[in-house]
């Protein structure tokens, strides 16, 4: 059964850092590009981050109100993609998705549960 | 960057009815869409790709079309389960970009 699972959310005051994790299981992990998309309370989808697999060179992409601040990296050999965010801001808050782009057409054909990342004093 | 306009925000309809949701992008997106459903406190369901490169195994209650900048997503025969939230999302260009859903209440 192919999965994706996030895990490392949680609360963090404004300005601090804090790295999420997504985990693949029952599929060949590197051979996908993988994105992050978030999701405000009481709000829409918006796409913030993507890697693309090693074969087409692993680049990434960022949505304006990220770049800069988060960064996002891979290691296939343990199958987890990594979302680090650094400066965090209250306008940060919402769930966090780890998604994958099955067939190299940017968009995402699994998503894992999400977790939860909270920036508050 | 493209700006994705979903219509109507909210629809309710009874099971057996047929929806259309509607999808405009700001610019000519060639096709290259996407829909997804959400339903309360879950994680997004990929429902279909209408681009050029592959077609999603789906179910064929849920046909999409469009091309240019207007799209659509038409359920036929509305079950129970359909209810939720749909979204469409271009992958034309980045940054990537999400319509800002459509909420289906089932009678």
């Amino acid at each position: 059964d192919e999965q994706l699972a996030e895990s490392g959310g949680g609360v963090v005051q404004p300005g601090r850092s804090l790295r999420l994790s997504c985990t693949g299981s029952g599929f060949t992990f590197g051979q996908y590009a993988l994105g992050w998309v978030r999701q405000a309370p009481g709000r829409g989808l918006e796409w913030i981050s993507f890697i693309r697999s090693r074969t087409y060179g692993g680049t990434t992409q960022y949505a304006a109100p990220v770049r800069g601040r988060f960064s996002i990296s891979r290691d296939d050999s343990r199958n987890v993609a990594y979302l680090q965010m650094n400066s965090l801001r209250a306008d940060d808050t919402a769930v966090y998705y780890c998604a994958r782009d099955g067939h190299r057409t940017w968009n995402f054909d699994l998503w894992g549960r999400g977790t939860l990342v909270t920036v508050s004093s | 960057d493209i700006q994705m306009t979903q219509s109507p925000s909210f629809v309710s309809a009874s099971v057996g009815d047929t929806v259309t949701i509607t999808c405009q992008a700001s610019q000519d997106i060639d096709k290259s869409l996407s829909w997804y459903h959400q339903k309360p406190g879950k994680a997004p369901n990929f429902v279909m790709y209408i681009g050029p490169t592959f077609r999603s195994g789906v179910a064929s209650r849920f046909w999409g079309s469009g091309s240019g900048t207007d799209y659509t997503l038409t359920i036929s025969d509305l079950q129970p389960e359909d209810f939720g939230v749909y979204y469409c999302q271009q992958s034309e260009s980045f940054p990537l970009t999400f319509g800002g859903g459509t909420r289906l209440e089932i009678k």
